[in-house]
């Protein structure tokens, strides 16, 4: 069975770019989650995805945002890039109702120059 | 959610036992303990999760006080391949409204051959 899976691994933009992160889910998964990690520091919840709607977003301003596709699949969009958006972004998906079990992606890489 | 509160890093002998405190004093009575862990350069994965009974997997034993205020991950046989960021996260399973887990900074288990 395979993971979940992100695309870029990397991604190299520009500050005032935007930038597009792809996830695929868990085959089965309806929810799926993206979280930013800026080095040395821990996980910090970005959006939540369940059957196509937004259902919870955290402290982040409205130029993070993203959608969930009708096959579960989801991107994250960040525009107008700043410095600070540089992070791991991850993403991770589980079934509606257990949420304690994340699958997480190994993330992208995005550097913002 | 509760706070939780974790050393910031632990060293542990290879094929010894590593024993991982967390501190949640302010634990409600239906939140859920939670350990994730995260090995460089990968998204976090799922170690075990419980209320108030001590859990035993094919990864790790979790240990929950009586109170319920602090709880002990053990790797009973930690390999090198056990070093890694460990999260423990407090909350309450299917918490509507916010599907989601908050991962703090966590402890980096260093595993000395």
């Amino acid at each position: 069975e395979a993971g979940v899976t992100q695309s870029p691994t990397h991604l190299i933009k520009t500050r005032g770019q935007q930038a597009t992160l792809r996830c695929s889910p868990i085959s089965g998964h309806t929810s799926v989650y993206w979280y930013q990690q800026a080095l040395g520091l821990g996980l910090q919840f970005l959006l939540w995805y369940d059957e196509g709607e937004e259902r919870n977003r955290g402290n982040f301003p409205p130029r993070f945002s993203g959608r969930q596709f009708p096959n579960y699949s989801s991107e994250l969009n960040v525009n107008a890039l700043e410095l600070e958006d540089s992070a791991l972004y991850l993403c991770a998906s589980s079934k509606t109702g257990e949420s304690e079990k994340l699958f997480f992606g190994s993330g992208t890489q995005l550097s913002v120059l | 959610d509760a706070k939780t509160t974790q050393p910031t890093s632990m060293d542990c002998a290879e094929g010894r036992a590593a024993n991982l405190p967390c501190n949640h004093s302010t634990i409600s009575g239906n939140e859920y303990v939670y350990w994730y862990r995260q090995i460089h350069s990968q998204g976090p994965q799922y170690i075990i999760h419980g209320l108030k009974n001590n859990e035993t997997n094919e990864m790790a034993s979790l240990i929950i006080t009586e109170d319920r205020k602090s709880s002990t991950l053990i790797l009973p046989h930690a390999t090198l391949r056990d070093t890694a960021v460990y999260y423990c996260i407090v909350r309450v399973a299917f918490k509507a409204g916010a599907n989601n887990l908050f991962f703090g900074t966590g402890t980096r288990l260093t595993v000395i051959p």
